[in-house]
């Protein structure tokens, strides 16, 4: 089924680990970014990315790094995992950064903690 | 600052009766208007939405409301559904910029 898919589902991770969020689209869509929902602050953006080979910092950018060398694919990388970043992400994308009257395609997100 | 935001947590209904869910924004220049549906363990999914240039929008038992002169929007479903329980999201955003969004009402339709 077309869409966006996120792996892995669930994740744990000790505090100092690295890891790799993976996010994949199959709808041809330019613009992907990630946010993170946590209890009681909706949704924050982390990254975004407007098309292939650009990316942009969102409002909880701290970190994470982001790279796009496809379109297809938008991974979101934990460098040193922190207890903090112990939350929900979930990655969506779109035909364009312009909100079109269907707004973003998200997937069905990555639990991750961090302990 | 917040620029979307959705005052009340949650919310609890009737099955059968209204559910209003609100939402206040302070960037006039936003011009679109979104409301998504997120259950538990799933990403959030578009539910309707609204252009500036209109002051409602129908879709089956949802419809949005906009009051530009006061920047509120509301999200009524009727007749409510235990199905319905869920949390929603209201968001917008202005001319190519991206998508901003509140915090979330719970909605809990009691059978």
């Amino acid at each position: 089924n077309a869409g966006v898919t996120q792996t892995p589902k669930f994740q744990v991770l000790k505090t100092g680990q690295s890891m790799t969020l993976q996010c994949a689209q199959d709808m041809n869509h330019e613009y992907m970014s990630w946010y993170r929902q946590d209890p009681g602050m909706g949704l924050r953006l982390i990254h975004y990315s407007v098309g292939a080979g650009i990316t942009d910092q969102g409002e909880v950018p701290n970190g994470y790094n982001v790279s796009r060398s496809t379109t297809e694919d938008f991974p979101l990388r934990l460098l040193s995992a922190a207890p903090s970043q112990t939350s929900v992400y979930f990655c969506a994308s779109s035909y364009s950064l312009a909100t079109t009257p269907y707004g973003y395609t998200f997937g069905s997100g990555t639990r991750l903690t961090v302990v | 600052d917040q620029q979307v935001k959705q005052n009340s947590p949650s919310l609890s209904v009737q099955e059968g009766r209204i559910s209003i869910l609100n939402c206040d924004y302070t960037n006039s220049m936003f011009d679109y208007f979104l409301w998504y549906k997120k259950y538990p363990a799933e990403g959030p999914t578009f539910l309707i939405s609204i252009s500036s240039i209109k002051d409602k929008n129908e879709d089956g038992r949802f419809t949005v409301f906009l009051n530009k002169s006061a920047k509120h929007l509301s999200l009524h479903i009727v007749p409510s559904q235990p199905g319905d329980s869920a949390v929603y999201f209201c968001a917008a955003s202005g001319e190519s910029e991206k998508l901003v969004f509140g915090k979330g009402t719970k909605l809990t339709v009691n059978p």
